[in-house]
């Protein structure tokens, strides 16, 4: 069992926008702005979509952005496109011990 | 631009250590600004970080693996590297090493991943 709680899948039509939660608690998620998430397609390395909650690294779309709301963070994604079709890990700093902790993934389909 | 790649066996024995190295081209790690991590996936499974040192050598690991984990740096070769000993079947995952931003697991620059099985 995962220390932040995604869903296990999503998926929307080329063009729409969906939102990936990802939630934690006041040791994690809530309490602290370093969330981040990744995108991974299948048998790569995950590449880093958004850090400091709402940070995009250089080269990455501005359709992907980032926010916190409480214990829970969010990716959006703009303008689905068919190579957005991934799975989506969120991560957090966390105060618990562990340092790091991930989300169980989201896997996004692009209908 | 800064590139990682892991080496090491992709086999290893039950009750033996598993032992990566991770070199990185492009850039020193002893630049200062940054973590250098191992992070593994298990087969089909999510990512699991295992922890990361400084330039400097300082060391944070995951605590469920602690007893188990040391990572290091070779400043003179460009590298750093992840030893678990006792392994088990549970240990079989694809490993990556990475750089972190700030230690607060913004991992910019990922290695291919290396997958380590063991088995007798």
């Amino acid at each position: 069992q995962s220390a932040l709680t995604q869903p296990a899948s999503v998926s929307g039509s080329p063009g729409q926008s969906i939102t990936i939660s990802c939630t934690g608690t006041s040791s994690d998620v809530g309490g602290y702005n370093y969330v981040s998430w990744y995108q991974q397609h299948p048998g790569k390395a995950p590449k880093l979509m958004i850090y400091d909650v709402s940070n995009r690294p250089s080269g990455v779309s501005n359709r992907f952005s980032g926010s916190k709301s409480g214990n829970t963070a969010s990716l959006t994604i703009s303008g689905l496109q068919a190579e957005d079709e991934a799975d989506y890990y969120c991560s957090s700093y966390t105060s618990s011990g562990t340092l790091v902790v991930f989300g169980g993934g989201t896997k996004l389909t692009v209908l | 631009q800064v590139q990682l790649q892991e080496s090491g066996p992709g086999l290893v024995q039950p009750s033996q250590t598993l032992s990566l190295t991770c070199t990185v081209s492009g850039g020193s790690i002893s630049s200062g600004a940054y973590y250098w991590s191992w992070i593994r996936q298990h087969p089909g499974k999510g990512l699991e970080w295992i922890g990361y040192i400084f330039y400097s050598g300082s060391t944070y690991y995951n605590p469920s693996l602690k007893s188990r984990v040391t990572i290091s740096v070779d400043t003179s070769k460009n590298q750093f590297s992840l030893k678990l000993s006792s392994v088990t079947a549970a240990d079989t995952a694809v490993y990556y090493c990475a750089r972190d931003l700030n230690g607060y697991n913004s991992v910019d620059v990922w290695g291919q991943g290396t997958t380590v099985t063991v088995s007798s």
